[in-house]
């Protein structure tokens, strides 16, 4: 059974660039949540996926959107990156929103030059 | 402001010991709370959740939630060198939103 999985694993990126990182959810799972972690910090919470729609969304700008597909993998996308989007993006996939029992990919390291 | 507050450590408990880790939530409405184990470099993983007023028991591990203090717990009896690790808290808001703390790093010394 395959847990949730995330690519890609690292990648550089220059400031103003555009990024899109994936995301697999756990079998079962049709929730999908994003998280940005910085170095020392908790889980930021980005937005929540269901059904193909975002649920809910952190505080995050309009430069973070994402996409939801009906075999609900999942997309995040970021715009004109800044120096401070540098971070671990994690994906986190649940049984149905509205839970704190997350089960979560290995994340992608973003560093942004 | 909806907060979710961990004292960040480090904890420094001797192996064999029992390592506390507290937490306070800010949200009465809250329900439901969650640890999460967090290796260097790692992402993090459910190990413990709980809904209700009391103590809950893993394996070595047991949730103590008091809704009256807004005061969750985590303790690790038997503490190993594999224990050392970030330990972050989590509450599900009364809007339904998952809230964290910071976590607390825990080192285990052999």
């Amino acid at each position: 059974d395959a847990g949730v999985t995330q690519s890609p694993t690292h990648l550089i990126k220059t400031r103003g660039q555009q990024v899109t990182l994936r995301c697999s959810p756990k079998s079962g799972h049709d929730t999908v949540s994003w998280y940005q972690q910085a170095l020392g910090q908790g889980p930021q919470f980005i937005f929540q996926y269901y059904e193909e729609e975002e649920r809910q969304r952190g505080n995050f700008p309009d430069r973070f959107s994402g996409h939801q597909f009906p075999n609900y993998s999942s997309e995040l996308n970021v715009n004109a990156l800044l120096l401070g989007d540098s971070a671990l993006y994690l994906c986190a996939s649940s049984l149905r929103p509205n839970t704190g029992e997350l089960f979560f990919g290995e994340g992608s390291r973003l560093t942004v030059l | 402001q909806k907060e979710v507050e961990q004292n960040s450590g480090p904890l420094s408990v001797p192996e064999g010991a029992i390592a506390s880790l507290n937490c306070t939530y800010s949200d009465r409405g809250s329900q439901s709370f969650f640890w999460y184990r967090q290796y260097s470099g790692k992402s993090p993983e459910l190990i413990m959740f709980i809904y209700s007023n009391g103590d809950k028991e893993d394996g070595r591990f047991t949730a103590q939630l008091n809704k009256a203090s807004q005061y969750v717990s985590l303790l690790i009896r038997d503490s190993q060198p594999s224990d050392s690790a970030t330990y972050l808290c989590a509450a599900v808001d009364s809007n339904y939103q998952l809230i964290w703390g910071a976590g607390t790093k825990l080192i285990i010394k052999p």
